[in-house]
């Protein structure tokens, strides 16, 4: 079974700090994706990768950045936290190189909140 | 730009009451629809992928069903345990990096 493993389930920063949410997966999956998930709005991709050290713009990057080091794990860092990014992340990897249509697999998530 | 709309945003059922959930998707053409079930606080849990119309899949309960305008998935007899949110997501054939465009969910409700 894949297993994609988030760091926190819950978190509370402040206003201004630097955080940051991690993520691991077990499958040697190339492909990994950092979404938010408000209620209302559904899923939104922030981040994804497609291999080590590379990264792409998602729908909603403003604010976020991520970092890929290893193939395992994708991190997403905010940068300033502000309460707008209070929210439920979700990480998620898939398999496949290129034009890949294999299923994304997803985190347990963290639910961030920003005082 | 691609679009997924899914409805009802949300349905209620007894235990029992077969129905169906709709996920109609506009997108410059299709590599894959997938459908996910989410509990509570919980990560979407991959159930389906369809490729082709015409295509179906089934596990327990549910068969999901593809058109090349649409997606179902039928639920028969369910069972509390089904109670979830259900969401579908398509992937296009341009799209390089392997993303998805979510639907908003279908929050189901099964009572016994």
């Amino acid at each position: 079974d894949v297993k994609v493993t988030q760091s926190s389930r819950y978190l509370v920063k402040r206003t201004g700090e630097k955080v940051f949410l991690e993520c691991v997966q077990d499958m040697d999956h190339e492909n990994m994706f950092w979404y938010r998930q408000d209620p209302g709005l559904g899923l939104r991709l922030i981040y994804f990768s497609y291999d080590v050290k590379m990264k792409e713009k998602g729908d909603i990057p403003e604010g976020y950045s991520v970092s890929r080091e290893k193939k395992e794990r994708f991190s997403l860092i905010l940068e300033s936290a502000s309460t707008n990014q209070t929210s439920m992340y979700l990480c998620a990897s898939s398999s496949g190189q290129g034009l890949s249509n294999q299923p994304q697999h997803f985190g347990d998530g963290t639910r961030l909140s920003i005082l | 730009e691609d679009q997924v709309t899914q409805s009802p945003e949300a349905l209620r059922l007894q235990e029992g009451e077969s129905s169906s959930l709709n996920c109609s998707y506009t997108v410059s053409g299709l590599r894959g629809l997938f459908w996910y079930r989410q509990d509570p606080g919980k990560g979407p849990e991959f159930l389906f992928t369809l490729y082709s119309a015409g295509e179906e899949k089934e596990k327990e309960r549910l068969k999901a069903t593809l058109t090349k305008k649409e997606s179902f998935l039928h639920i028969t007899a369910p069972k509390p345990e089904d109670s979830a949110t259900y969401l579908c997501a398509v992937q296009a054939s341009i799209n390089a990096g392997n993303m998805l465009t979510f639907g908003g969910g279908t929050r189901l409700m099964v009572k016994p």
